[in-house]
């Protein structure tokens, strides 16, 4: 079955410091990758996605994401965290053709300290 | 920029009672769907909705949840017969396409069951 995991459940970070969530997923094809964030009492917010083409995708917010087929895997990163980026973060697959549904993982929870 | 805006924002309803969550998605959207996320838990697939018709939903989808889409604007989940582990955040998602056109999310609507 598909799936996607999110090995880290809480990560606290320095402002200024450079931040990596992981993101791994299991699924024969290639999917359609996602990251979401969700400010709290918000709803999700899309920060990026992967279809096709360059591995390496740019997002708002100053977000990327980077996919590695052989590790299954769709990190996200950022070169430097502000304190509103404190959040949780969502990883999420569309398996594609004709199924639309998204597979999230469970989330990572990002604190910044000051 | 559109938004996918749901009401209410938080709904509470004694156990077995009708409850109907409503959701307005983006205007040129065509494919809606609906989603839960169980308080500490991961977002789980409910439902997506195209062309007036259920086209995919999930075993959590069973005979007390049902979706219409009443007219030209709205997007309505109604559970019949709720219980307790209904409690939950309920997202409302739409997306112009399926698969590869990322889903735009609303805030959610919390429902408490008493």
């Amino acid at each position: 079955a598909q799936s996607v995991t999110q090995p880290d459940i809480h990560i606290t970070v320095s402002e200024g410091a450079s931040l990596e969530l992981r993101c791994n997923y299991s699924y024969g094809a290639t999917p359609y990758l996602f990251w979401y964030v969700q400010s709290p009492g918000q709803g999700l917010q899309l920060l990026l996605k992967y279809f096709s083409g360059d591995t390496l995708v740019q997002g708002i917010k100053g977000f990327e994401a980077e996919f590695k087929r052989s590790q299954s895997s769709f990190n996200l990163r950022k070169p430097s965290v502000h304190w509103s980026d404190a959040a949780e973060y969502f990883c999420a697959v569309a398996p594609g053709g004709s199924q639309g549904n998204l597979i999230f993982g469970k989330g990572t929870k990002l604190s910044v300290k000051p | 920029e559109p938004e996918v805006t749901q009401t209410p924002s938080h709904q509470v309803t004694q156990m077995g009672q009708e409850v109907i969550l409503r959701c307005v998605p983006i205007s040129n959207h065509l494919y809606f769907y609906w989603y839960r996320q169980i308080l500490g838990q991961k977002v789980e697939f409910l439902v997506s909705f195209y062309n007036n018709e259920i086209s995919e939903k999930s075993e959590i989808f069973d005979d007390q949840f049902s979706v219409e889409r009443p007219d030209g604007s709205n997007f309505t989940l109604k559970i019949r017969s709720t219980k307790l582990e209904d409690s939950a955040m309920y997202f409302c998602a739409s997306s112009r396409t399926e698969g590869h056109q990322p889903q735009h999310f609303g805030d959610g609507t919390r429902l408490s069951i008493l």
